[in-house]
Parts: C-alpha cells; sequence; structure tokens
C-alpha cells in the first residue's frame, strides 16, 4: 500500500506563473514532510521540509503547505522558472527511531520559457 | 567535496550473475540507506544502517542483502539477479534521525538484468 500519494504524474507551467505540485499521505504518524528535487542523472536533493506540527514553511520562491486534517501537503513554487523543470517527490519520515523516509512515486514539473 | 559516491553507475547483468553495489560517504553520516527507483512507485528503502556494523530491512528486501563494516561505507549485494531488479539504485546516507537531518544523495546506479 502506498502511504505517499502523488496522484499528477506530470504538471506544465508557464515560466512567471505559479507551481503547484500535491502529496497525499495515509499515515498519521508521520512527523516530518519533505520535498526532494531530483534532475535527470543526478540524485535527489533536499529542497524544503515542515514538521507535522506547523501548516506553512516559506523558504525564498518555495512554500509547503500541510493539511492534517486532510492529510495533504503542497508545494508552490512562485514564481517559477525553467531551471525548476525536474522530478518533484514529496517524502514522509515515520516517527520511529531510524529517521527513514517514504517517498511519492514523483511529479515531472515543466516549466515553459 | 564528494559527498555520496556510488560505484559502478552503470552496469548489464545476466540473469542469476551476482554482484554488488558500493556506496562511499566522507560526511562522517551515521545513517546511510540504499533505495532503488522505478518509474510510477518512486523510491522505496531496500535497506538501511543506523551505524557501523548494523543493518536492517526496509519496504523492499527481497533478494538484496548489505554490508555496513565501515562507517563511510555501505555495499548492496544481489546474489542472483532477476529482471526484477533492473532498476536505479540510489544510496542516501544522513547526520542522524534527530531534528530532520536531510538524506544526501549519490548520482545512482542504472542496473539492467537481462
Amino acid at each position: 500500500d502506498q502511504q505517499v500519494k502523488q496522484n499528477s504524474p506530470s504538471l506544465s507551467v508557464q515560466e512567471g506563473r505559479i507551481s503547484i505540485l500535491n502529496c497525499d499521505y495515509t499515515n498519521s504518524m508521520f512527523d516530518y514532510f519533505l520535498w526532494y528535487k531530483k534532475y535527470p542523472a543526478e540524485g535527489p536533493t533536499f529542497l524544503i521540509s515542515i514538521s507535522s506540527i506547523k501548516d506553512k514553511n516559506e523558504d525564498g520562491r518555495f512554500t509547503v503547505f500541510l493539511n492534517k486534517s486532510a492529510k495533504h501537503l503542497s508545494l508552490h513554487i512562485v514564481p517559477s522558472q525553467p531551471g525548476d523543470s525536474a522530478v518533484y517527490f514529496c517524502a514522509a519520515r515515520d516517527t520511529s527511531n531510524t529517521g527513514k523516509l517514504i517517498f511519492g512515486q514523483g511529479t515531472t514539473l515543466q516549466v515553459k520559457p | 567535496n564528494a559527498g555520496v559516491t556510488q560505484t559502478p553507475k552503470f552496469r548489464v547483468l545476466k540473469t542469476g550473475q551476482s554482484m554488488t553495489l558500493l556506496c562511499a560517504q566522507d560526511m562522517n553520516h551515521e545513517y546511510m540507506y540504499w533505495y532503488r527507483q522505478d518509474p510510477g512507485m518512486g523510491l522505496r528503502l531496500i535497506h538501511y544502517s543506523v551505524g557501523e556494523g548494523t543493518t536492517a530491512k526496509g519496504e523492499v528486501p527481497d533478494g538484496y542483502n548489505v554490508s555496513r563494516l565501515k562507517k563511510q561505507n555501505f555495499l548492496l549485494g544481489l546474489e542472483s539477479a532477476a529482471p526484477s531488479q533492473t532498476s536505479v539504485y540510489f544510496c542516501a546516507s544522513s547526520y542522524s534521525k534527530g531534528l530532520i537531518s536531510p538524506l544526501h544523495f549519490g548520482n545512482g546506479t542504472r542496473l539492467t538484468v537481462t
């Protein structure tokens, strides 16, 4: 069973507009949520995170929103730039002592100039 | 400034062959992980280690073995490769489990089993 789901495999937006990437989860025991960005032929790189006790975290053009009642989080990129074109993975950390992450399937974002 | 290094970058195996994927990190991280990435499946955890000499199973451990004899190295072994193990394998490390310590990933090993 997929505990972290990204139901949109791809998203295309125009440069300068907002990109919204969505993620749903089923496990109430997750304590942190993270977004990773991945370019082709490279490993994922950490982008932004949010604790389960918060509902928003902002870092420059990137903002993550968490709606615990809906078990939903989203990543907003404003304004979108062509260099943001990549695969974005949502991940959640379980509350055990290992810190291991459960990843979603990924969403491919294309930002058109 | 190497970070996490994976070798090899590419490999083609025949069914039944064995191989070992190597992962080395130079950040003195305690935690190390092996993930596989498949289309439509995201990244799935195979095995992980919370310190030198320790290993544990992740979500999809069957068909793989691991060893962490030295803190900086985490090896992933395939004893008898199967076509279902065709995937991109990523090694990652993190400093601790505590305050969120993001994973640092290597650039992956693309494995094809024919």
